[in-house]
C-alpha cells in the first residue's frame, strides 16, 4: 500500500492556525478510527501529538487538535508559537496485511 | 524515567547482517508491544515491525519481510531487530517505539543510523 498523502509545507504567522491534511483511503484511514499525528524536530525522535484520531496525550498542548472526515484525516494547530515549525507525519492503522501508514510528512514553517 | 535506547548500527555491506537492540528502563518492559520504525536520510517515517508483550503476535513490513526479524528478552528488557540481506534501501535511521494501546507510539528511542554499503 502506498503511504498516506500529505502536503510537503504549510506556513503560517505566530497566533495563526493552520490545518495538515491526510489523506487516504477506505482500507486505512477511512475505515479505523486508528490516526495518530508525530512531531519531529530535525535530529530528534518523533513525538506523538495526536492518537486515536483526536485524543491529546498528557502533556501535549490543547492547540493540538485532531479530525476526520471520510478518507481524510486533519491536524489543527491554533495559536502558531515559534516552537511549533517542525515535521508533522500522520499514521493510520490499515488492517492486519499492512498494518501501520505512514504520511510523506509535512514541514510546518512558522514565519 | 520512561527510556528507549538503541544500538547496534553502523556500515554494512549490501547482503550484510546486523542486529539492532533497544534497551528499555523505566517502565515494565513485559507488559508493552513495541515497533521499530524507520527513516531513511531526509525522507519520512517507515514502519517496520510489531511484537506483542508476550512475542506471540509479529508482523512486518513487505518491504522487509523475509529479510528481518523481531524478537524480545524480556528478562533483559531488550528489543530486537536481527536486519539481514541488507540493500541500500535499508539505509536509514531506525527507531524502536513503544506502543501502549493500538495506534499509539507514545516512547520512542534516539534511534540508530544503518548504513548499507553497495
Amino acid at each position: 500500500q502506498s503511504a498516506l498523502t500529505q502536503p510537503a509545507s504549510v506556513s503560517g504567522s505566530p497566533g495563526q492556525s493552520i490545518t495538515i491534511s491526510c489523506t487516504g483511503t477506505s482500507s486505512d484511514v477511512g475505515s479505523y478510527s486508528l490516526v495518530s499525528w508525530y512531531q519531529q524536530h530535525p535530529g530528534k525522535a518523533p513525538k506523538v501529538m495526536i492518537y486515536e484520531g483526536s485524543k491529546r496525550p498528557s502533556g501535549v498542548s490543547d492547540r493540538f487538535s485532531g479530525s476526520k472526515s471520510g478518507n481524510t484525516a486533519s491536524l489543527t494547530i491554533s495559536g502558531l508559537q515559534a516552537e511549533d515549525e517542525a515535521d508533522y507525519y500522520c499514521c493510520s492503522y490499515a488492517g492486519t496485511s499492512t498494518n501501520w501508514l505512514f504520511g510523506g510528512g509535512t514541514k510546518l514553517t512558522v514565519l | 524515567e520512561v527510556q528507549l535506547v538503541e544500538s547496534g548500527g553502523g556500515l554494512a555491506q549490501a547482503g550484510g547482517s546486523l542486529r539492532l537492540s533497544c534497551a528499555a528502563s523505566g517502565f515494565t518492559f513485559s507488559s508493552y508491544s513495541m515497533n521499530w520504525v524507520r527513516q531513511a536520510p531526509g525522507k519520512g517515517l517507515e514502519w517496520v515491525s510489531y511484537i506483542s508483550s508476550s512475542s506471540s503476535t509479529i508482523y512486518y513490513a513487505d518491504s522487509v519481510k523475509g529479510r528481518f526479524t523481531i524478537s524480545r528478552d524480556n528478562a533483559k528488557n531488550l528489543l530486537y531487530l536481527q536486519v539481514s540481506s541488507l540493500r541500500a534501501d535499508d539505509t536509514a535511521v531506525y527507531y524502536c517505539a513503544r506502543e501502549p494501546r493500538l495506534g499509539l507510539f507514545d516512547c520512542w528511542g534516539q534511534g540508530t543510523l544503518v548504513t548499507v554499503s553497495s
